[in-house]
């Protein structure tokens, strides 16, 4: 089955400066990759998603790369705010399967 | 669009008890539904996946007799946890979606607290 994995487990950022996430896949027919963000208590919320027939997707200070052949993609988030303080998570899957997960990140932004 | 609602959204109970977990679609048939368990500072956990009419298929490690999956129509699905224990108190999600390559959609989770 799907394995994701996700890096790093906690991130500090100043206020305004970028913050990267990473995240690799291990099964080659996965082909649909969002990003979630949850508070503490609530449902991850979806973000930012992408399928594999795209390379890059941008949404306002949030985009995702994705690169096929080495399975691995990216969330970017620029400009960061405190409010966007919070856990990501990273997931994968493929068609009929469920999401799989990556263990997430605990952005800090710092003001 | 696309709401899955959760209920109850935290339950306290004693050891020994039975808790049922209701999880619905309001405002689309969902074919298949996921449970998912996320203990503090975990991530979320796959526990198992049901299609409508069908048996639920439980992911390696997880009970079947103890986590009873009900998927008895197209917007409603049941998780009871039988006799919990302390060690079952963990957050509870759902997740519906209405195809094959449709995004899935998350209830708001249920805190379980077993005493």
């Amino acid at each position: 089955g799907e394995n994701v994995e996700q890096h790093p487990s906690t991130l500090s950022v100043q206020e305004g400066d970028s913050a990267v996430i990473k995240c690799t896949y291990s099964d080659s027919a996965s082909n649909y990759f969002p990003w979630y963000k949850q508070e503490l208590g609530k449902r991850p919320q979806l973000i930012i998603d992408i399928r594999s027939n795209v390379g890059e997707k941008k949404d306002q200070r949030i985009a995702v790369t994705l690169n096929k052949t080495a399975k691995h993609f990216s969330l970017h988030i620029t400009e960061t705010q405190p409010e966007d303080s919070a856990v990501y998570f990273c997931a994968a899957n493929s068609g009929n399967t469920p999401l799989v997960f990556g263990k997430g990140t605990r952005l800090s932004v710092i003001a | 669009g696309a709401v899955v609602s959760q209920h109850p959204s935290w339950v306290i109970c004693k050891s020994g008890t039975s808790v049922k977990i209701e999880c619905r679609s309001l405002d689309f048939q969902a074919t298949t539904m996921f449970w998912y368990r996320q203990f503090p500072k975990q991530s979320l956990m796959l526990m198992a996946t049901s299609n409508e009419g069908s048996k639920a298929t439980y992911e390696q490690g997880v009970e079947k007799d103890k986590f009873l999956i009900n998927h008895a129509s197209l917007t409603l699905s049941t998780l009871t946890v039988t006799s919990a224990h302390p060690e079952d108190s963990s957050f509870y999600i759902c997740s519906a979606r209405g195809g094959a390559n449709q995004p899935q959609h998350f209830g708001d989770g249920t805190r379980l607290s077993i005493l």
